[in-house]
């Protein structure tokens, strides 16, 4: 069965650089989460998108940002990036508000 | 606001144990309660999904009952082997929206 697809699965980037995360939920699946886990700690909430609209707001930093496009997909784009955002990044959907499906997640250290 | 805490945050077991994991919560009123597995490095994976007017969930040698007037849950591990060897995390969802507060994790290393 198809899973949840993000890209790329590691990123290094150095501090005040920009980053764009991507992510390809499953088929027919109508919405799509962000949550980010930094080293040691548990998931934290970022943002959702039902329907390409943003449906639930967490912890997301001004610095960053999302959108789910006409496909589906979604994009998280962070920019001034700092130290401090190195963390792993999941993408999760869901249809309908079914249980979520976690992807891999991209992992992204910043220098 | 609400706060999971796993306890114990790790477990070391011979092969074949039985084990519980034990998750607590402080805002009863939710709406569904998820454990999952993460193995290093890897994406979330579900095991038990409890809905809040269900007491419990079984699949295979897992079960995870739930107790929310007082805020608990826990997973049980049957006959533990090595390949269980993961963090297991809890995960609340208090408004049917999928945001979920998740706990701590616990480290589980089952030992051949």
């Amino acid at each position: 069965a198809a899973g949840v697809i993000q890209s790329p699965r590691h990123l290094i980037k150095e501090k005040r650089e920009t980053a764009t995360l991507k992510c390809y939920p499953i088929p027919r699946h109508d919405t799509v989460y962000w949550y980010q886990q930094g080293p040691g700690q548990d998931p934290q909430f970022l943002i959702s998108f039902y329907e390409k609209m943003q449906s639930d707001k967490g912890s997301i930093p001004d610095r960053f940002s999302a959108q789910q496009f006409s496909d589906y997909h979604s994009e998280l784009n962070m920019s001034s990036l700092e130290l401090g955002d190195s963390a792993l990044y999941f993408c999760a959907s869901s249809l309908d508000g079914s249980p979520l499906h976690f992807g891999n997640g991209t992992r992204l250290t910043v220098t | 606001k609400q706060e999971v805490t796993q306890i114990p945050a790790a477990l070391s077991v011979p092969e074949g144990e039985n084990l519980v994991l034990n998750c607590s919560f402080t805002d009863s009123a939710i709406y569904n309660l998820q454990w999952f597995r993460q193995d290093p490095g890897k994406g979330l994976t579900s095991l038990l999904l409890i809905q809040s007017s269900q007491r419990e969930q079984t699949s295979g040698r897992l079960n995870a009952s739930l107790d929310k007037s007082s805020g608990r849950s826990t997973l049980y591990i049957a006959a533990s082997q090595p390949g269980d060897s993961a963090t297991y995390l809890c995960a609340v969802d208090n408004n049917a929206g999928n945001m979920l507060t998740f706990g701590g994790g616990t480290r589980l290393m089952v030992k051949p």
